[in-house]
């Protein structure tokens, strides 16, 4: 069976402090996507990164980075510098490459950064 | 832009009602999905769409149906809504032929429907 878990229900961090999104996955294939999304309180879900199976390089964009990690079957999220706008629900998201194009979510993470 | 509209941000219904919540694209996508979004819970997909007149159930279709009569519009049904069926509906859009397509996810705003 696929599954997202997502272990921290909420966090809550000082601006300017780096905090740190865990997610663990479980599959059994070999193929899969990776995703995380932001929904902030508007509500609409936004794209933040893909990672595919074969790609274990952690990524940095601006503030963000991702770490990747098949040994632990982790794809860890990291927002450095935390800002008032990085409040939000962050959800992570396996996507498997054969069968029907489904997204499996984790329960996702509120995070609410205080001023 | 890439735009997914969603008719209703907010609606109340009662009990054995027959909702429709409507969900329009402007981007030409050939997926279009269905989730519902509940605490603890993340998102669950309900029901997903390749083609115009295709769908195909998700993880949790009882309850619901869907409609896709033309590309751009996606329709989910509650057909006798029920108390349980009070949550978040998200509606998703991406392009791209076939299941194994991967390509991220286009999200509406959300339509949050209390049936009492």
């Amino acid at each position: 069976a696929q599954k997202v878990t997502q272990a921290q229900t909420e966090i809550s961090v000082v601006e300017k402090e780096d905090v740190t999104l865990d997610c663990v996955y479980e599959t059994r294939d070999t193929t899969y996507y990776l995703f995380w999304y932001k929904q902030p309180p508007s509500g609409e879900l936004v794209f933040l990164i893909r990672r595919n199976s074969f790609d274990e390089q952690n990524e940095i964009s601006g503030r963000y980075s991702w770490n990747f990690q098949k040994s632990t079957s982790s794809f860890n999220f990291t927002i450095t510098a935390s800002q008032v706008v990085d409040s939000a629900v962050y959800f992570c998201a396996l996507h498997l490459f054969q069968g029907a194009q489904k997204l499996v979510f984790g329960q996702g993470t509120r995070l609410t950064i205080n001023p | 832009d890439v735009k997914v509209t969603q008719s209703s941000r907010y609606l109340v219904k009662r009990t054995g009602e027959k909702v429709f919540l409507e969900c329009v694209q402007d981007m030409d996508h050939e997926n279009m999905f269905w989730y519902r979004q509940d605490p603890g819970l993340g998102l669950r997909l309900i029901y997903f769409s390749y083609d115009v007149k295709m769908k195909e159930k998700g993880d949790i279709p009882e309850g619901y149906s869907v409609s896709r009569e033309k590309k751009e519009r996606f329709s989910l049904i509650l057909e006798s809504a029920s108390t349980n069926q009070t949550s978040m509906y998200l509606c998703a859009s991406n392009p791209g032929r076939g299941p194994s397509y991967n390509s991220p996810l286009h999200f509406g705003n959300g339509t949050r429907l209390t049936v009492t």
